[in-house]
């Protein structure tokens, strides 16, 4: 069966720190995979998006980046966090890009 | 930016069916009707989808009006852990990868 990891669960980050989430997937190849964030009270927005490896989609512009070194592993990541960062960032994958995504457990990253 | 209308909030009975709406008027002929719910704190859950016609699986039952300008997902015997935030979602059926999220209803199942 396939499982969706994502570390670190909880994150405490200073303004301006740099910021690296990592997600992977386990008992599936080649699997689109997706970073959404869900500030508080809100519903989730989808961030980036990757079909393979080296390719990333970038939905909203951010000051966050992502990449794909591998094919079931997908980063996140800053160089300066913002105050607005902060919320519940969400891995998924899906088998193909018209199938059902499934979500990782998230990590709620605050930033102070 | 979600294409779907969903109440905020609803209460349930404990072992009653759980009914929650959604309207999306605008959606296209090539749309899927999908839900997700989020317990507190996790990461969202797929539960259903669906084109045109009404769909069960073993967690729900979604039915969709003949003009799909309206669903309902349909829990039916709700248990305290059916507590979430019910999204239902519009997403095109071929290339698209993204799903928008609205605010869903929180479902609050009453002992």
């Amino acid at each position: 069966s396939q499982t969706i990891h994502q570390w670190p669960a909880t994150l405490v980050q200073p303004v301006g720190s740099p910021l690296s989430l990592e997600c992977t997937v386990e008992g599936t190849s080649n699997p689109n995979l997706y970073w959404y964030r869900q500030a508080a009270g809100r519903g989730l927005q989808l961030l980036f998006y990757s079909v393979g490896i080296g390719q990333i989609s970038s939905e909203v512009p951010q000051n966050l980046s992502a990449s794909r070194p591998q094919d079931r592993q997908f980063i996140l990541s800053s160089k300066k966090l913002l105050l607005s960062d902060s919320g519940f960032y969400l891995c998924a994958w899906s088998v193909h890009r018209d199938n059902e995504q499934f979500f990782g457990p998230g990590t709620r990253l605050t930033v102070l | 930016d979600a294409k779907t209308t969903q109440p905020p909030s609803m209460d349930c009975a404990e072992g009653r069916a759980a009914n929650l709406p959604c309207n999306h008027s605008t959606i296209s002929g090539n749309e899927y009707v999908y839900w997700y719910r989020q317990i507190h704190s996790q990461g969202p859950q797929y539960i259903i989808h669906g084109l045109k016609n009404n769909e069960t699986n073993e967690m729900a039952s979604l039915i969709i009006t003949e003009d799909r300008k309206s669903s309902t997902l349909i829990l039916p015997h709700a248990t305290l852990r059916d507590t979430a935030v019910y999204y239902c979602i519009v997403r095109v059926a071929t290339g698209a990868n993204n799903l928008f999220f609205g605010t869903g209803t929180r479902l609050t199942v009453i002992p």
